[in-house]
């Protein structure tokens, strides 16, 4: 099974400041990758799809980008909605393997 | 509007058994590959399985701490999901969510239920 690690597991920011988080799989998954966020006592939401292309309704101050082993996401300005904890998904072969979060706490 | 609605959750006992069932309604649910996804308390997200659209031959897969003793299935005429969840233990508490995935290995999880949660415990 494919592995998938996110670092750092939590990191505190101020509201403006630019976040980026990791994802690394353990072998190369191409760009078959999602991030999804999701808020305390809430089911997750899809952010981006293909490591890099945002859905509807995304703000673009969200940003994926990566390939095979090494993944990014970016928040260019925090804003008070963006506190949450964020998932990376592997989309290959069986299972589809999330990683294990990165929380974004507020300074 | 896609809706899915997860019930059956509540209290087994280890080695029960319990069916979490998912009702979905605002898309073609036929043509859509479903998930279940569970958290553990204060943990990340688990993906449980998947069972693929029946045009895709409608197979499973599942992770591997619950292979053997989970089966998900489908009714398309019922516009429903199941999870057949077998030998439960501990480690199977958390909230199970009820997901579409768009099928596409370039895609994501699309939609999701509230969740329902399940508690093993003697």
């Amino acid at each position: 099974d494919i592995q998938m690690t996110q670092s750092p597991s939590s990191l505190s920011a101020s509201v403006g400041d630019k976040v980026t988080m990791t994802c690394r799989a353990s072998q190369n998954i191409r760009n078959y990758l999602s991030w999804y966020q999701q808020k305390a006592g809430k089911a997750p939401r899809l952010l981006i799809s293909a490591a890099g292309t945002l859905q509807s309704g995304v703000p673009a101050r969200f940003s994926g980008s990566g390939s095979e082993t090494e993944f990014t996401l970016t928040i260019s300005s925090l804003q008070l909605e963006d506190f949450a904890t964020y998932y990376c998904q592997a989309r290959v072969g069986a299972p589809w393997t999330f990683g294990q979060g990165t929380k974004v706490e507020i300074k | 509007e896609v809706q899915l609605v997860e019930s059956g959750g509540g209290l087994a006992k280890p080695g029960g058994s319990l069916r979490l069932d998912c009702a979905a309604s605002g898309f073609t649910f036929s043509h859509a590959w479903m998930t279940w996804v569970r958290q553990a308390p204060g943990k990340a997200l688990q993906w449980v399985g998947r069972i693929k659209s029946n045009s895709n031959g409608g197979t499973t897969d599942y992770s591997g701490p619950v292979k053997g003793r989970f089966i998900i299935s489908r009714d398309d005429s019922k516009n429903t999901l199941y999870l057949q969840m077998n030998s439960l233990t501990t480690e199977d508490t958390g909230v199970y969510f009820c997901a579409k995935d768009d099928g596409d290995i370039l895609g994501g999880i699309d939609s999701w239920g509230q969740g329902t949660l399940v508690t093993v415990s003697s």
